[in-house]
């Protein structure tokens, strides 16, 4: 699986949108961009995935760049509960079944 | 309904004792997973169950022993561990084994 890279941390106002941006310029055409959060003490948790195109769901909007070598997960209204370690992972979808978590970044979402 | 459940939620246990840790969903997945989060770290995967087989051990020590008895449960068989064991033990699952994975809360071990 490629590797990421995430900033460490960042820091986001309440009800303004968090961009957080990860680079993955080594992936592969069959591999998909995950992104996982983990709230503090709590299992990480599934937020959304995709390979080419952007995509949006109840939670966040993923925007992968033409060329996939970085892709921005959006929280479009930050709350303080969105305060996690957000993971960005790149993985083979069809083949592999490892999730290989990198460093993260730790967002923290500020009154 | 993406539920795993994990029992218990905190274990303390000494070198001797042997204990399990225990992982349930009931979303028909066939694939399950067991991952180790020492504190500040990410997750590190150990084991991958597909269809009940062990089809991953991530050159786990011996003293951890997975099973998995049913479709629905996953099991973590604890011995003789040391206190460098002590961590958040994680589980998951996916409908098929390259498919989305989703986390149970995780148990936090303690070992003295």
């Amino acid at each position: 699986d490629a590797k990421t890279t995430q900033p460490p941390s960042m820091d986001c106002a309440e009800g303004r949108a968090a961009n957080l941006p990860c680079n993955h310029s080594t992936i592969s055409g069959n591999e998909y961009v995950y992104w996982y959060r983990q709230i503090h003490s709590q299992g990480p948790q599934y937020i959304i995935h995709g390979l080419k195109n952007n995509e949006t769901n109840e939670m966040a909007s993923l925007i992968i760049t033409e060329d996939r070598k970085s892709s921005t997960l959006i929280l479009p209204h930050a709350t303080l509960r969105d305060t996690a370690v957000y993971y960005c992972i790149v993985r083979v979808g069809n083949a592999g079944n490892m999730l290989t978590f990198g460093g993260g970044t730790r967002l923290m979402v500020k009154p | 309904d993406t539920e795993v459940t994990q029992t218990p939620k905190h274990l303390v246990m000494g070198m001797t004792n042997k204990k399990s840790l225990k992982c349930e969903q009931h979303m028909g997945h066939r694939a399950m997973y067991w991952y180790k989060q020492k504190a500040k770290k990410p997750p590190e995967l150990m084991f991958v169950y597909s269809y009940e087989k062990l089809s991953i051990n991530e050159s786990v020590p011996s003293r951890f022993s997975p099973e998995c008895p049913n479709s629905s449960l996953l099991n973590l068989h604890l011995h003789a561990l040391q206190p460098e064991d002590s961590a958040l033990y994680l589980c998951a699952s996916s409908r098929q084994h390259q498919e989305t994975q989703y986390f149970g809360p995780g148990t936090r071990l303690l070992v003295l």
